[in-house]
């Protein structure tokens, strides 16, 4: 019943650290995603994939990079880790993006704290 | 382009009584797929009920349903005989199936929902 795996759950940096995120899912889902989750906001795309060896960003990635060798990771990059970081971090996968395999699955959330 | 709005911030809703939640969406694409999430204190996000934009009927899970109003844009939830374990943060969101997003959610701002015993 493992679904979407994240870690770490907890974690805190100091300005102009690096560190990256996992995230694994074993649902052999083709689409994955990174979001960020500001206090009291809904949530934005860091970056996507829609499959092993294609990424592309969304609407937040500077600052962030990705990569997806295989179907089931996806990890996030951060270089020079900066206050603006600080946030709730979200991977999130579906097998589709129509019919019966789109809903997007979410994992339990990576909070990260830059000081 | 698409987005959501949920326009209450907050609600209050007595243990055991409905509620509903607004949803309105803005979109161009004739295929979409509209999503409910419930986001508890604890901040993992919970898929609660989806909705097609091809779909005649209103979508139903349980104790949770959404009434779609397509011609309105409005994809609204209802959450019937409400019960303390139903607060939580609660946010809409649209999935455009041929957009150029390659079917990325697009969030609300969310409705935080208290229920009162």
């Amino acid at each position: 019943n493992a679904g979407v795996t994240q870690t770490p759950k907890f974690r805190i940096l100091k300005i102009g650290q690096s560190m990256t995120l996992q995230c694994t899912q074993d649902m052999n889902h083709n689409y994955m995603y990174w979001y960020r989750q500001d206090p009291g906001m809904g949530l934005k795309l860091i970056y996507y994939s829609v499959g092993a060896g294609i990424t592309d960003k969304g609407e937040v990635p500077n600052g962030y990079n990705v990569s997806r060798s295989t179907t089931e990771d996806f990890p996030l990059r951060l270089e020079l880790a900066a206050p603006s970081q600080t946030s709730v971090y979200f991977c999130a996968s579906s097998y589709s993006v129509s019919g019966s395999g789109n809903t997007i699955y979410f994992g339990e959330g990576s909070w990260l704290t830059v000081v | 382009a698409q987005k959501i709005t949920q326009t209450q911030p907050g609600m209050f809703v007595q243990e055991k009584e409905a509620v509903t939640l607004d949803c309105t969406y803005d979109t161009s694409d004739q295929s979409y797929g509209l999503f409910w999430y419930k986001q508890p204190s604890s901040g993992e996000m919970i898929f609660l009920i989806y909705q097609g934009s091809y779909d005649e009927q209103n979508a139903t899970e349980g104790r949770y349903s959404l009434n779609f109003q397509k011609a309105r844009k409005s994809a609204n939830l209802v959450i019937s005989a409400s019960q303390l374990g139903d607060s939580a943060m609660y946010f809409c969101a649209m999935r455009e199936i041929y957009g150029g997003s390659q079917g990325n959610l697009i969030f609300g701002k969310g409705t935080k929902l208290s229920v009162k015993p």
